[in-house]
């Protein structure tokens, strides 16, 4: 299986501030994309930002962004302007759709990180 | 309305009774998984779905089946629920490529 790894499970941050989560995935692979997706209290699964391997230029969703860094297989999510209903957990994923094998179009979920905002 | 629908949303139920949550989606989307959602684990996947009638185990397979035999259709089947598959459970659908997984509302399991 792969690897997505999210070392903080807890973050918090002051409204109006802005806030990084980590992730870090293991792979072999050159091509793939890589997702980060809000689960509120609701429990939905939203769908937030998503960036493709082989572009360089980060994905950028209004007040979500990320650092795509892919030598070092890292893919942090940056909230700017916090708001209340920005608290959630946050979940990493990555997902590989060329080539061949088993894990071919898998989704792979990181532990996420409980993200609460203090107004 | 493009959506992923499971039932039931909440179930419990006893030990060893068989009981079947139903996922059905309208996108036409060729990927279908399962995932359970357990605190501290994230969601891991239980099983997934290529297309019609191609099924793959995921990282937890054991204790749940799963089929494919229509493309909108992959409910997951629980022979013989034990305490341990006490979860929330997400169905999920995709086109191939950039698109993310499109998930269902979850169904709070409860086995006793």
């Amino acid at each position: 299986a792969q690897t997505v790894t999210q070392s903080q499970p807890e973050m918090s941050v002051q409204e109006a501030e802005t806030v990084t989560l980590s992730c870090t995935y293991d792979t072999s692979e050159s091509d793939y994309y890589l997702f980060w997706y809000k689960q509120p209290p609701s429990r939905q699964m939203i769908l937030v930002i998503r960036q493709e391997a082989y572009k360089q230029q980060n994905a950028t969703e209004n007040r979500f962004s990320v650092n795509f860094q892919k030598a070092a297989k890292s893919f942090s999510l940056k909230i700017s302007d916090s708001q209340l209903g920005d608290a959630a957990m946050y979940f990493c994923a990555y997902r590989r759709d060329r080539g061949r094998g088993s894990t071919l179009g898998r989704l792979y979920f990181g532990r996420g990180t409980q993200l609460t905002v203090w107004p | 309305e493009a959506q992923v629908t499971q039932n039931p949303r909440y179930l419990i139920t006893v030990t060893g009774k068989k009981l079947t949550v139903t996922c059905s989606q309208n996108m036409n989307h060729e990927y279908m998984s399962w995932y359970r959602q357990d605190p501290g684990l994230g969601l891991r996947q239980i099983y997934y779905s290529m297309n019609v009638e191609v099924t793959d185990k995921g990282d937890v397979p054991e204790g749940y089946k799963v089929s494919r035999k229509e493309k909108r259709n992959f409910p997951l089947i629980l022979e013989s629920p034990s305490p341990n598959q006490t979860s929330l459970y997400f169905c999920a659908s995709s086109f191939t490529g950039f698109n993310g997984y499109t998930f269902g509302s979850g169904t709070r399991l409860t086995v006793v």
